[in-house]
């Protein structure tokens, strides 16, 4: 079974400062990567995913993810962070199931910006 | 694009009450949709997985009379909370996988449920 694991349950960063959340995972077989946002009073929102090719994938909101599959880790990053990103970030796994797709979340990383 | 409602988005109910939760993919449909269930500060635990026109696949531990789910078309799939109690308060949240498209789900925006 899948697994994903976030070192990082809150991290505090600079308005301005650059971003990396670290995201471990745990997958048999390629696996299928996502990067999902949440903020108080909305659902999720997908930011990136990756399947396969370039192992960096570009995303919304200025964010990008590398998927580096020795170190089995898939790592978010962002240059330069805007308060406006202050939220919940969750790393996930997805598995093919009997056609549709299991997905694992991790536990999450609280992103807080002081100005 | 993609949008996925839940209505009710707060519900507070009676303990031994049951509690029907709707999840609606707006502008796509979807075979398949998910239900998680999010306790605070903590990740979200998949519940069950909704396939249209046929019974839900619960995960271990998951009581499936006690959260019954019911996909009855190709955009809705009903989540109802049978006799609740308050241990049941939690944030309910679905997703639904677009149809041809086993890649991405997209979520709602989730329905807190409180139990008194």
């Amino acid at each position: 079974a899948q697994s994903v694991t976030q070192p990082d349950i809150h991290i505090t960063v600079s308005e301005g400062a650059s971003l990396e959340l670290r995201c471990n995972y745990s997958y048999g077989a390629t696996p299928y990567l996502f990067w999902y946002v949440q903020s108080p009073g909305q659902g999720l929102q997908l930011l990136l995913k990756y399947f396969s090719g370039d192992t960096l994938v570009q995303g919304i909101k200025g964010f990008e993810a590398e998927f580096k599959r020795s170190q089995s880790s898939f790592n978010l990053r962002k240059p330069s962070v805007h308060w406006s990103d202050a939220a919940e970030y969750f790393c996930a796994v997805g598995a093919d199931s009997g056609g549709y797709q299991k997905v694992t979340f991790g536990t999450g990383t609280k992103l807080q910006v002081i100005p | 694009g993609a949008v996925v409602s839940q209505h009710p988005s707060w519900v507070i109910c009676k303990s031994g009450t049951s509690v029907k939760i709707e999840c609606r993919s707006l502008d796509f449909q979807a075979t398949t949709m998910f239900w998680y269930r999010q306790f605070p500060k903590q990740s979200l635990m998949l519940m069950a997985t909704s396939n249209e026109g046929s019974k839900a696949t619960y995960e271990q531990g998951v009581e499936k009379d006690k959260f019954l789910i019911n996909h009855a078309s190709l955009t809705l799939s009903t989540l109802t909370v049978t006799s609740a109690h308050p241990e049941d308060s939690s944030f309910y949240i679905c997703s639904a996988e677009p149809s041809g498209s086993a890649d991405t789900q997209y979520f709602g925006p989730g329905t807190r449920l409180t139990v008194l």
